[in-house]
């Protein structure tokens, strides 16, 4: 059973600092996907990640897949309160054809403060 | 530019009650995904499918049943709600290929009293 977990699952940071937030996930996958939620809204994808090495950046968010060790990077540079909402992880369970059922983590929710 | 619309987007249901929530997409996707989130459990995949006329089971189906008879339309019912019920439900459809990158709705606030 693909488990998928987050870490820190609270984060309060200040503006204009640099944070990482981490996903772990139990079995191998082809597809690692960032979503941002801000309060009482829908999901918003962010990244998506296919490979081994790969590094998606928008902004002040970068992303970064390592397979070998089933980790995604979240990195955040230089925070400001527009960033504050809660970010997932959502792992793709199927290699090769996927029906994109995916396996969220829990989230990490993000609180800038000036 | 209407994505996915969920209806409604608040209800509160007494146990025992029944009720449908509607998921409609206009981007012509063949996958379709029924989720609910709960307070620090992330997103929870209740039922999904892969084309029309086709569900299949998520890891949380026990409670709801689904149905999919036209391609831009999911249907997620609840036949006897049940506190346990009470969640936020996403919506969610995605298109085929190697991204498969997944659009989510708005959200239906569902309360069980």
């Amino acid at each position: 059973e693909l488990k998928v977990e987050q870490n820190p699952l609270f984060l309060s940071m200040q503006e204009g600092k640099n944070y990482t937030i981490y996903c772990n996930y139990s079995t191998t996958s082809d597809r690692l996907y960032w979503y941002r939620q801000d309060p009482g809204k829908s999901l918003e994808s962010l990244f998506v990640l296919l490979s081994n090495g790969a590094v998606k950046q928008e902004g002040r968010l970068m992303a970064s897949l390592d397979t070998k060790a089933r980790l995604s990077t979240l990195h955040i540079t230089a925070a400001v309160h527009d960033l504050s909402a809660t970010y997932f992880c959502a792992v793709d369970p199927r290699r090769g054809g996927s029906q994109g059922n995916l396996i969220f983590g829990k989230g990490t929710k993000l609180s800038v403060k000036p | 530019n209407a994505g996915v619309t969920q209806t409604p987007k608040f209800r509160v249901l007494k146990t025992g009650q029944s009720m449908t929530l509607l998921c409609a997409q206009d981007m012509n996707h063949e996958y379709m995904y029924w989720y609910r989130q709960d307070p620090g459990m992330g997103l929870r995949l209740i039922h999904y499918s892969v084309g029309e006329g086709t569900t299949a089971k998520g890891e949380v189906p026990d409670g709801y049943n689904v149905s999919r008879l036209k391609k831009q339309n999911f249907l997620l019912g609840l036949e006897s709600a049940a506190p346990s019920q009470t969640s936020v439900y996403f919506c969610a459809s995605s298109q085929t290929g190697l991204l498969n990158i997944q659009y989510f709705g708005a959200g239906t606030r569902l309360s069980v009293l």
